[in-house]
């Protein structure tokens, strides 16, 4: 099975500190995805990566960035954290676009809290 | 842009009844949808595609371009079916993909 592995079940931040929420999976996929799950507002896109330093914006990417130097890892990052990012952060992996049909694979989770 | 709606956002029936989670999408072209389903404490994971035509768990789901709707049906209702429920879209050659709101479906035993 394929696994993607986020650092982190559960962080807690300050108002203004940078934080890094880190996801690596183990199947050599391509295409690298980091979502922000709500409650009533589903899961939404932040960035997204099919290659090696290759990123592009989500719909939210405001606030955040991130950084793939490796195939198999793809970070997400909080320039200064605010409370409106106190969320749940989803990673995602899929092979390649051909492959949709197997799904995306999800990580468990991290669930941030901004105080 | 690629627009999911799931018009509601908690959903309670009773086990043996049939059960209707509804997803409406926007998109002029020929989209793919999906459903995905997250157990409490679960990962969010692929319960089914519409390019398959299959019945996972005893749930359906057709695709209809007229109403522009990917409703999940189930005729019998089992408590193992409560979950959060996400319909899904993507286009073909793209990545990404553009999820519901979301429906929380509680069967009441």
């Amino acid at each position: 099975d394929v696994k993607v592995t986020q650092s982190s079940r559960y962080l807690v931040k300050r108002t203004g500190e940078k934080v890094f929420l880190e996801c690596v999976q183990d199947m050599d996929h391509e295409n690298m995805f980091w979502y922000r799950q709500d409650p009533g507002l589903g899961l939404r896109l932040i960035y997204f990566s099919y290659d090696v330093k290759m990123k592009e914006k989500g719909d939210i990417p405001e606030g955040y960035s991130v950084s793939r130097e490796k195939k198999e890892r793809f970070s997400l990052i909080l320039e200064s954290a605010s409370t409106n990012q106190t969320s749940m952060y989803l990673c995602a992996s899929i092979l390649d676009p051909g492959h949709k049909e197997y799904g995306y694979t999800f990580g468990s989770g991290t669930r941030l809290t901004v105080v | 842009a690629q627009r999911v709606t799931q018009p509601e956002k908690l959903l309670s029936v009773f086990k043996g009844a049939p059960v209707e989670l509804k997803c409406n999408y926007s998109y002029s072209g020929s989209p793919e949808l999906f459903w995905y389903v997250q157990y409490s404490r679960q990962r969010l994971q692929l319960l089914l595609r519409h390019i398959s035509r299959e019945s996972i768990k005893g749930f359906t789901a057709d695709l209809n371009k007229g109403e522009t709707s990917f409703h999940l049906k189930k005729p019998f209702a089992q408590e193992e079916d409560s979950a959060m429920y996400y319909c899904a879209l993507t286009i073909q050659g793209a990545q990404k993909l553009v999820f519901g709101q979301g429906t929380r479906l509680t069967i009441n035993p």
